[in-house]
């Protein structure tokens, strides 16, 4: 089964720092998923691509394709960013039920 | 939201128990997916819909059936729950158009099956 791998597992940071969390992938792929789950909560679809870059207020997600990576920015992060990000892809020819998840960022950011 | 409704939000129950969780939604939307969330995993796909009365499973779908007799219901039942399905159960679709998709998620189905 293709992997996705997401790194780092777990990150503690300070209020305004920038963030970055990465994604890879095996083989490839016709779009890539970045979702937000709070603690206890359901999960948000953030951003998908499948090329290029896409911003949203503070968060900024880039995809390679050539060598099969994406990352997630967050700037000036803040406390309300705690959360698990979670990277799915869909691998090409994958079909309706292609998607496969990495196991997510647990991020916390401190005051 | 895609008007995408999980019910219930918390279940226990006992082994040897059948057990039902209920998806709902209002955006007609055709392909729906249900996934468990468990510790050192992603989420893992156990069945999805791809319409009425047609369904497919997934990487996990051992334990587990699925109906669709309506475009807007999709639910999931276990037919004799084990204490190994314990786990957060999300209900999501997939919404897709022009090189686009996104993807919607419920709220959640905590599930403790003791």
């Amino acid at each position: 089964k293709n992997e996705v791998e997401q790194s780092p597992q777990n990150l503690t940071a300070q209020e305004g720092e920038f963030i970055t969390i990465n994604c890879s992938y095996s083989v490839g792929i016709s779009a890539l998923h970045w979702l937000q789950q709070h603690p206890g909560g359901g999960i948000v679809s953030l951003f998908m691509l499948s090329s290029g870059k896409k911003k949203h207020g503070r968060l900024i997600a880039t995809i390679n394709i050539q060598e099969k990576h994406s990352s997630l920015h967050i700037t000036a992060s803040h406390p309300r960013d705690s959360a698990v990000y979670i990277c799915a892809v869909r691998y090409s020819g994958g079909g309706a039920d292609g998607l496969t998840f990495g196991k997510g960022t647990h991020l916390i950011i401190q005051p | 939201d895609a008007g995408i409704t999980q019910s219930p939000r918390h279940k226990v129950t006992e082994t040897g128990t059948p057990v039902t969780l209920r998806c709902h939604q209002t955006e007609n939307h055709r392909y729906m997916y249900w996934y468990r969330q468990d510790p050192g995993h992603g989420l893992r796909l156990i069945h999805y819909s791809y319409g009425v009365k047609d369904t497919d499973k997934g990487e996990v779908s051992d334990g587990y059936s699925v109906s669709r007799s309506k475009t807007e219901d999709f639910l999931l039942t276990l037919e004799s729950a084990t204490s190994s399905q314990t786990s957060v159960y999300f209900c999501a679709i997939s919404e897709s158009g022009q090189g686009h998709e996104k993807l919607f998620f419920g709220s959640g189905t905590q599930l403790s099956v003791l």
